[in-house]
């Protein structure tokens, strides 16, 4: 079952915060997040492995809410080069396919 | 370290003929995955490998698409025939186990005409 990614879409200045949502009906092991730039290969941010793990680097940090089956990733004080598609990818339990959302699209503006 | 390498980067083929793509991951790196991103879209994972044994293919339309991973090494995809809806960037990417931080290669961005 793929993860529902919101929103679909996002434009913001720089130095403005965000925040992406993801979502399963399925209940989660872990959520994987992912950041691609255009014509790119799609970079590892973290991994969230335990309910109510939160992550973060720089200024980039994630939640997970396993009862709620959602992970929200969080960029703060938004930079040009966090401009990209971020994926959401779950993990319905310990080994299995990671299954990745249809992504959002940040576009930051100077 | 060397990253994912793949080849070619770049795939022009008409419908019907059969191409293959060449994925080499990290070294020491036990999981290998391919998958399928179509234009706009997230990733789709097409098939999974443990070392040498597949874990996962149940996506891999297996009356045209099959894989290898000779070795436990490199990993060979291969489409025979290609349909128009094939058109995608085929991505590998590895992990030095599953359920940990996966490394992506450029991807192979094919086009069926």
């Amino acid at each position: 079952q793929q993860p529902v990614q919101s929103p679909q879409a996002v434009i913001l200045r720089e130095g403005e915060d965000a925040v992406i949502n993801c979502s399963s009906s399925k209940a989660l092991y872990s959520v994987h997040w992912y950041r691609q730039k255009h014509g790119e290969a799609p970079v590892f941010l973290m991994i969230l492995l335990k309910g109510g793990e939160q992550k973060g680097h720089d200024k980039i940090s994630a939640s997970f809410n396993e009862k709620k089956q959602q992970s929200s990733l969080y960029l703060t004080a938004s930079q040009l080069s966090y401009s990209g598609t971020y994926f959401c990818g779950t993990e319905s339990q310990i080994n299995d396919k990671i299954i990745f959302g249809k992504g959002t699209r940040l576009h930051i503006l100077p | 370290e060397a990253g994912v390498a793949q080849s070619p980067r770049y795939k022009i083929i008409e419908k019907r003929q059969s191409v293959a793509f060449w994925c080499n991951p990290i070294s020491g790196h036990a999981t290998l995955y391919w998958y399928q991103q179509i234009l706009g879209q997230g990733p789709k994972l097409l098939i999974q490998f443990q070392n040498n044994g597949v874990v996962d293919d149940s996506q891999l339309p297996k009356d045209r698409f099959s894989a290898e991973r000779l070795k436990g090494v490199d990993s060979t995809l291969k489409i025979q025939p290609a349909k128009l809806e094939d058109s995608a960037v085929y991505l590998c990417a590895s992990s030095a186990d599953r359920s940990t931080e996966a490394f992506f290669g450029q991807g192979t961005r094919l086009t069926v005409v």
